[in-house]
């Protein structure tokens, strides 16, 4: 069945690095994604890893991807108090099928 | 218009009472999805319409929640005789099905829908 799975919760010093992980259980998942949440809005959209891909960079988050142990992570560099949010981790299975999430890790960023 | 929009963005209403919550997709998009965020959870999803296929309703808690897409624009989602657990926020999400890959969902603000 489709599952994805993160911590809840992560809390980082300002100027540190951020690391928030997810797990999947589809190994068919063709694109994987990361939404961040700000209080009171919706969902935009961070980031997304094609599964033939093992890392993307993208100025200060990294994605990496392992396909053997379904792992996927975002790495925040110099994470700043703007970066506090929720992180949502999202897979896509098949074309025409809705993106299954996390419940989301909710990061506080300590100045 | 240039983004998702919901509405109302806050909704009280009493055990009982049905209730109607609104999303505009962004103009072009062919799919409009809804999931629930409740306290706690992720979001669940609810429903998605794509173009002028049946939607896909497998998400829908009970029968007390509807939803419909006019014109392949804007959808209204219906929730009769609510209850409390059905208090969350309501988030409508939209996508151009050809290049997902790229710009994922666009979602709405959301409505906060507190049943008391």
């Amino acid at each position: 069945g489709e599952d994805v799975e993160q911590s809840l919760f992560l809390s980082v010093r300002e100027g540190d690095s951020s690391v928030i992980n997810c797990t999947y259980t589809d190994s068919s998942s063709t694109y994987l994604y990361w939404y961040k949440q700000e209080p009171g809005a919706g969902l935009q959209l961070l980031t997304y890893i094609f599964s033939n891909m093992d890392m993307k960079q993208d100025q200060r988050l990294t994605v990496l991807l392992n396909k053997k142990d379904k792992h996927l992570s975002l790495r925040i560099a110099d994470t700043q108090t703007g970066d506090s949010a929720i992180y949502f981790c999202a897979e896509s299975i098949r074309g025409n099928t809705p993106l299954v999430f996390g419940k989301g890790t909710r990061l506080s960023v300590i100045a | 218009g240039a983004g998702v929009s919901q509405s109302p963005s806050n909704k009280v209403t009493e055990k009982g009472k049905d209730v109607e919550l609104r999303c505009d997709p962004i103009s072009g998009h062919t799919a409009l999805y809804w999931y629930r965020q409740s306290l706690g959870q992720g979001l669940e999803f609810l429903i998605y319409f794509q173009g002028n296929s049946a939607p896909d309703k497998s998400g829908l808690p009970s029968d007390r929640f509807s939803a419909e897409r006019t014109g392949g624009s804007v959808s209204t989602l219906t929730i009769q005789r609510t209850q409390q657990e059905d208090s969350a926020v309501y988030l409508c999400a939209s996508s151009y099905e050809g290049d997902r890959a790229n710009y994922g969902y666009t979602f709405g603000s959301g409505t906060r829908l507190t049943v008391v």
